[in-house]
């Protein structure tokens, strides 16, 4: 399978415990985003990567949050002291960037999800 | 920051009518107008995607239409069937803008009855 992983699909802890995702990109994606999306909603973003640098944070990134893709490849976001709000699915995506023509510099940038990793925090 | 709203929230249709979503949004900047579908347990998956510089764009039984004066724009699925069935998300985003994130609208939840 060469799609975007995740892992686990599936977590559940308790309230103040840290947990750990981790995300596989498709092979040679340069560009890695995590999202959270909880019942009913559409995936807000959390924060992005090009290789190993992040290069933008949402404001609902708060600083119990930390993300880091540290050669480039695959990316962790942990949650420490988790709280029940933090339960929800939380949804890798990585896009290739192509300039679409050099002279014009136009991009595509097309996000691949991954299955998402679910957290549910009691 | 932008604001995408998706209309409607739930749509049921007999298999093999037209199903149309429809999504307005707000920053001017946004170029790139993605479609997504998930189904129950799975990520969304890409099904559609059109930039500014198109009005429309078709893929077999999908097509997404672009009005960027009046910042809207459609999916519209013809001959459904009952694999369509599934939540459907459209997005926008200022592409060219160093901005990456995707905004998402709310989602419709299409029925396909058999």
């Amino acid at each position: 399978d060469t799609g975007v992983s995740q892992d686990p699909r599936h977590k559940i802890t308790k309230r103040g415990q840290n947990v750990t995702f981790r995300c596989d990109p498709i092979s040679e994606h340069n560009r890695l985003y995590w999202y959270r999306q909880t019942l009913g909603q559409g995936p807000e973003f959390l924060t992005y990567f090009q290789n190993e640098a992040q290069l933008e944070k949402s404001r609902l990134l708060s600083d119990r949050f930390s993300a880091e893709r540290p050669k480039g490849s695959f990316s962790t976001l942990e949650i420490q002291r988790t709280e029940q709000g933090d339960s929800a699915m939380y949804l890798c995506a990585s896009s290739l960037l192509n300039f679409i023509l050099e002279s014009d510099r136009r991009t595509t940038d097309t996000q691949y999800f991954g299955p998402g990793t679910r957290l549910t925090v009691l | 920051g932008e604001n995408v709203e998706q209309h409607p929230s739930t749509l049921s249709v007999q298999e093999g009518d037209s199903a149309v979503i429809k999504c307005t949004y707000s920053d001017s900047a946004s170029n790139y107008f993605p479609w997504y579908k998930q189904e129950l347990g799975k990520g969304p998956q890409l099904i559609i995607d059109i930039r500014s510089n198109v009005g429309e764009k078709k893929d077999q039984r999908i097509a997404v239409t672009l009005n960027k004066t009046a910042k809207h724009f459609s999916l519209h699925i013809t001959e459904t069937q009952p694999e369509d069935s599934a939540v459907y998300f459209c997005a926008a985003s200022p592409m060219d803008t160093g901005r990456r994130a995707l905004t998402f609208g709310s989602g419709t939840r299409l029925q396909v009855q058999p």
